[in-house]
């Protein structure tokens, strides 16, 4: 089965306002990344976070990590128009090599 | 830097015939590349990891003979689909990572529709 599952599926929010969105995953990881996919478009490498770290930032993104929950959140503050994408957790893992495995995504919008 | 394109980024095809996605990094030396299908609104799944010079491996459920991998150079890496039937409709996408890199660097995508 695929080895993250990402909540919510859907989230729609106001220009503005914070976006959280959470992956659970199975088994143990080597490191998590976000991904951002715009419509029909490639995945573009948001964050990584290796099983070590517990949180780690990039501008507005904060990413949090919690090994023994086997889950992370993506927390993208004061949203834009423009981060209207899709949004996926990937992780690689132990003994994995570089192989990603992606979870289910979340679909985020934000409105005017 | 870390550009990775494909070429088409759409294609149409008869059922039967085959088609060829190519995979190029453009400033980087891509030692592995992946490819990933994806269905409308669903997630990324890995079909293949194709390291330069060696045959590709693919995951479970994935026939070899229908998607033949070649990763001749350490900037091209190409995808065929051969016989391709309507249920290979579907947007592949491929990635390509440097040596000793975590990160994984994805190119648009190719949307491959067969009638």
């Amino acid at each position: 089965s695929q080895q993250g599952e990402e909540d919510p599926q859907a989230l729609s929010i106001q220009e503005g306002e914070n976006a959280t969105m959470n992956c659970s995953y199975k088994t143990s990881i080597n490191n998590l990344q976000w991904y951002r996919q715009n419509s029909g478009r490639g995945l573009v490498h948001l964050i990584l976070i290796r099983s070590n770290e517990r949180e780690k930032h990039s501008g507005r993104l904060r990413v949090t990590l919690d090994t023994s929950k086997k889950s992370s959140s993506l927390l993208i503050t004061a949203s834009r128009a423009a981060d209207t994408a899709s949004y996926f957790c990937a992780t690689v893992l132990t003994g994995g090599g570089n192989k990603l495995t992606f979870g289910t995504g979340t679909q985020l919008k934000v409105e005017l | 830097g870390a550009v990775v394109s494909q070429h088409p980024s759409r294609v149409i095809c008869k059922s039967g015939t085959s088609v060829k996605i190519e995979c190029r990094s453009l400033d980087f030396q891509a030692t592995t590349m992946f490819w990933y299908r994806q269905f409308p609104k669903k997630s990324l799944m890995l079909m293949a990891t194709s390291n330069e010079g060696s045959k590709a491996t693919y995951e479970q459920g994935v026939e070899k003979d229908k998607f033949l991998i070649n990763h001749a150079s350490l900037t091209l890496s190409t995808l065929t689909v051969t016989s391709a039937h309507p249920e290979d409709s579907s947007f592949y996408i491929c990635s390509a990572i440097a040596g000793g890199r975590e990160t994984q660097y994805f190119g648009p995508g190719t949307r491959l529709l067969v009638l």
